[in-house]
């Protein structure tokens, strides 16, 4: 398996408070992924990195912003977090091109 | 941009009975197509992929699918399904240079019935 952890892997918080999601990956993989995944809609892309400060937005960035300081550190932060944001978050990590995306065990947020 | 139709949400069969799990891709430019199971409470784990080359493509746990251009499809099959295929099943698509991130469909839940 490939090493990639995330923590916490569950969170309850209230609106209104910030967040910090952690993705650690001892792979040395250059690019690294959030996505969020909810019924009906299966796996959406928040943001990606494609290198130590190197971001882009996918899909479903209103909200959200992420930090990577260091290649093997990838943060999702939610700066003032709503209901509509109780998800379970992935992290995901490749090579990029046509490698293989290995997916983290996932973080379940619930957010009151 | 590209987008990805799983025709089906949940796919009933009966154990040792084969299955096929469809995907329909739209984009305008080449892809890359994968497929991902998902066992409860797990993350993703990876099944197939198809990059280029011969469009019938094997994977793991016994599962192929083929890459049909014309019809802009990748369906998933399985000759004879077990117990322990009971997951959801996700088609995903790269497109371009394949870096940027994945595009899934909404998920098929695979039910084995004994």
């Amino acid at each position: 398996d490939a090493g990639i952890t995330q923590s916490p892997r569950h969170k309850v918080t209230e609106t209104g408070t910030p967040v910090t999601l952690r993705c650690h990956q001892t792979e040395n993989h250059r690019y690294m992924y959030w996505y969020r995944q909810d019924p009906g809609h299966g796996l959406r892309l928040i943001h990606y990195s494609y290198g130590v400060k190197d971001t882009d937005k996918g899909e479903v960035s209103d909200g959200y912003s992420v930090s990577r300081s260091k290649t093997e550190d990838f943060l999702l932060t939610l700066e003032s977090a709503t209901s509509s944001q109780t998800s379970v978050y992935f992290c995901a990590i490749s090579t990029g091109g046509a490698d293989t995306q290995y997916f983290g065990p996932g973080t379940r947020l619930t957010v009151l | 941009a590209q987008s990805v139709t799983q025709l089906d949400s949940q796919v009933p069969v009966f154990e040792e009975a084969p299955v096929e799990l469809r995907c329909n891709y739209s984009s305008s430019v080449s892809v890359y197509l994968f497929w991902y199971v998902q066992y409860p409470n797990q993350g993703l784990q990876l099944l197939l992929k198809y990059l280029s080359g011969s469009t019938l493509v094997k994977g793991i746990n016994g599962f192929e699918a083929e890459f049909n251009k014309s019809q802009t499809s990748f369906h998933l099959r399985k000759p004879s399904v077990h117990i322990s295929d009971t997951a959801e099943y996700f088609c995903a698509v790269s497109a371009g240079g394949g870096a940027d991130g994945l595009t899934f469909g909404k998920g098929t839940h695979l039910i084995i019935q004994p």
